[in-house]
């Protein structure tokens, strides 16, 4: 089984609508975050986590939230979703804080909005 | 504040010949530079990370890359391309000022000719 998975693998989704991303994770990792992939723009940083209590904004926070509901889950959402948030969207977890640790990437979500 | 430029979103060489990816990062602190690899419809998947020590550093799959403090350059080379090497690959910096933050290049696909 995969060690980061994420819900649902695609997704489309009209204008305006309230849509949720899940993450879950048996890595064990206290750390998890939530990335966006758009072309020629590599991964940005929407949010992370250092743990359950601590919620911290990324680079590209607008319009999205995020609840860490414990450990091993992360999730995201869009509260009033828009065309320019179609994307592919990542989670990912570390184990320590130290910078030169290695994220582990879960599968993606394809999102688009209409 | 860091930075990653990959120079070339898109290259293209036969099976057989050197795959050369070039990568460039800007940084006020020394850095942490990865490489990871993305498979069609799969997550990214580190391929090689330099942290401190040597210079050249050797990953999965045959890939290596060298870090270059003078050229602030950490390019990704294998002597010989596969078939399956085709993906796209993302460049990522952190350093200990950013924490554990990983900040991307745009990405490169590399594209394996028959």
């Amino acid at each position: 089984d995969a060690d980061v998975t994420q819900t649902p693998r695609n997704r489309i989704t009209k204008t305006g609508k309230r849509i949720m991303l899940e993450c879950s994770q048996t890595k064990g990792h206290d750390r998890m975050y939530w990335y966006r992939q758009d072309p020629g723009l590599g991964l940005r940083l929407i949010y992370y986590s250092f743990d359950v209590k601590d919620i911290n904004k990324g680079e590209i926070s607008d319009g999205y939230s995020v609840s860490r509901q414990a450990q091993a889950k992360f999730s995201l959402s869009l509260e009033s979703a828009i065309p320019n948030q179609t994307a592919l969207y990542f989670c990912a977890t570390s184990d320590l804080s130290r910078p030169q640790e290695t994220q582990y990437f879960g599968p993606g979500t394809r999102l688009l909005v209409l | 504040a860091q930075s990653v430029t990959q120079l070339g979103s898109h290259v293209s060489v036969s099976e057989g010949a050197l795959v050369l990816l070039r990568c460039n990062y800007s940084s006020s602190v020394p850095p942490y530079l990865f490489w990871y690899v993305q498979y069609p419809n799969q997550g990214l998947q580190l391929l090689l990370k330099y942290t401190t020590g040597a210079t050249l550093v050797k990953g999965i799959n045959g890939f290596e890359a060298e870090f270059k403090k003078s050229e602030t350059s950490f390019h990704l080379t294998k002597p010989s391309a596969h078939m399956s090497d085709a993906a796209e690959y993302f460049c990522a910096v952190s350093s200990n000022n950013a924490g554990n933050m990983l900040t991307f290049g745009g990405g490169t696909r590399l594209m394996v000719k028959p």
